[in-house]
């Protein structure tokens, strides 16, 4: 059972330019997690999300950050327009349940996006 | 809002040396706590974790105890090796939010053989 697939592993993109950063959960998870981690910080939530439904983006920047987890196919973290400030590693995270039901989150190896 | 506080780091400890790593919480229900690690490069792996007050969690000779009367949940090892090497996070569920992990800003830990 393969655990949570995060691709790119790395990413550099230029000022204004699009980054799509893919996460596969874990088989059978129907719960993801999306985390930012900026240098030297720990990780702070962004948006959870179900099967085709966004159920808290309470962490998510207002503009340009969106999210989605398709029927199909994996779950997307999309930054438009991205600045400097976007570079930090992003990682996803897939349950059964939610984690407060005791069930423990999965991390992938996360994606770390550069933006010069 | 829920928060955690860790030690501040880095860290650094003789090869054998105990380690104790402090984390204190503050949340307005009964979450869970967490104590995540994360090794140079890689994601984050759940190290141990605790549900309720008092249980004590524990793996690869690592614990730490969740102590509600100080909102705590240390982490501890008796003897520490070169591998323990890596950036160790604690973490509560949210109850307000029940569905996402707060951090702690990690702790770095060098063991020096």
């Amino acid at each position: 059972n393969a655990g949570v697939m995060q691709n790119p592993r790395h990413l550099v993109r230029r000022r204004g330019q699009e980054a799509r950063l893919r996460c596969s959960p874990m088989k059978g998870h129907s719960h993801v997690y999306w985390y930012r981690q900026l240098p030297e910080e720990g990780l702070k939530f962004m948006v959870y999300l179900q099967k085709e439904n966004i159920i808290d983006e309470s962490g998510m920047p207002k503009e340009r950050f969106s999210a989605e987890f398709p029927k199909e196919g994996p779950s997307i973290l999309r930054i438009q327009q991205v600045v400097r400030g976007d570079s930090a590693a992003y990682f996803c995270a897939s349950s059964q349940r939610t984690v407060y039901m005791n069930t423990e989150a999965f991390f992938g190896q996360g994606t770390r996006l550069t933006v010069v | 809002g829920d928060s955690v506080t860790q030690m501040e780091g880095p860290v650094t400890l003789s090869e054998e040396a105990c380690l104790t790593i402090n984390c204190t919480y503050t949340a307005t229900g009964y979450p869970s706590l967490f104590w995540y690690v994360q090794y140079p490069g890689e994601g984050l792996q759940l190290l141990l974790k605790a549900t309720k007050a008092d249980d004590k969690g524990s793996n690869k000779g690592f614990e730490a105890t969740y102590r509600k009367e100080t909102t705590s949940f240390h982490l501890e090892k008796g003897s520490v090796q070169v591998s323990d090497s890596a950036v160790y996070f604690c973490a509560l569920s949210d109850p307000e939010g029940a569905q996402k992990l707060v951090f702690g800003q990690g702790t770095r830990l060098t063991i020096n053989p």
